[in-house]
């Protein structure tokens, strides 16, 4: 399987920040790779799929890049609903694996 | 707009088959080209993909549940079916069915979610 990590764990942020995660993989996965959020008691929601492409309705605020290992999701103005967990998923090869997530919070 | 909604028991005893259902609303399961896909997620390992299923009988499953898992589609009844046999204590979790969009390839369309419990 291909591993998936995720850094920081934990981000402690104030609205208006830039706000930058970090997901590797453990071997290259070109750019197929997503983001979503999830927030407390929900299922999670898309952000970026094809590690830099915004889904459908997700604001511009938010950005992903990268490629082979590598990724990164970047929030450029953090706004109070963004505080949530964000994770990363590979679809590289099967099983689709998870990161960990980074948790967003005050 | 489609919806995805996930049903079956919350308990379910040791050693016996976990079995869900996810009813597609607003929408077919035959329509468009998605695989139809089951997540859970748990306290200790986080999200984890269980295996999804095309229309046509294609599909993939997780290596590591593989010889205890199926995932069927029911057009009939426009419903993403689960079967998990023998669950122990570590198949306890939030079970999220999904749709998998082949032009998007990601999650694009999650169930709200059913927690399940295994009991001894």
């Amino acid at each position: 399987d291909i591993q998936m990590t995720q850094s920081p764990s934990s981000v402690s942020a104030s609205v208006g920040d830039r706000v930058t995660i970090t997901c590797r993989a453990s071997q290259g996965i070109s750019t197929w790779l997503a983001w979503y959020q999830q927030k407390p008691g929900k299922a999670p929601t898309l952000l970026i799929y094809d590690a830099s492409t915004l889904h459908t309705g997700v604001p511009s605020r938010f950005g992903g890049s990268g490629s082979g290992t590598d990724f990164t999701l970047t929030i450029s103005s953090l706004q109070p609903e963004d505080f949530a967990i964000y994770y990363c998923q590979q679809f590289s090869s099967f099983p689709a694996t998870f990161g960990p997530g980074t948790k967003v919070d005050v | 707009q489609v919806q995805l909604q996930e049903s079956g028991p919350g308990l379910v005893k040791a050693s016996q088959t976990l079995s869900l259902t996810c009813t597609v609303s607003g929408g077919s399961v035959a329509g468009g080209s998605y695989f139809w896909t089951w997540i859970r997620q748990s306290a200790g390992k986080g999200l984890e993909w269980i295996g999804r299923m095309f229309l046509s009988g294609d599909g993939n499953y997780n290596p590591s549940l593989l010889s205890r898992v199926t995932i069927s589609v029911d057009t009939s009844k426009n419903q993403v079916s689960l079967e998990l046999k023998s669950v122990t204590a570590a198949d306890t979790a939030i079970y999220y069915c999904a749709r998998e969009s082949v032009a998007l390839t990601a999650l694009d369309l999650w169930g709200q979610g059913i927690r399940v419990s295994v009991s001894s």
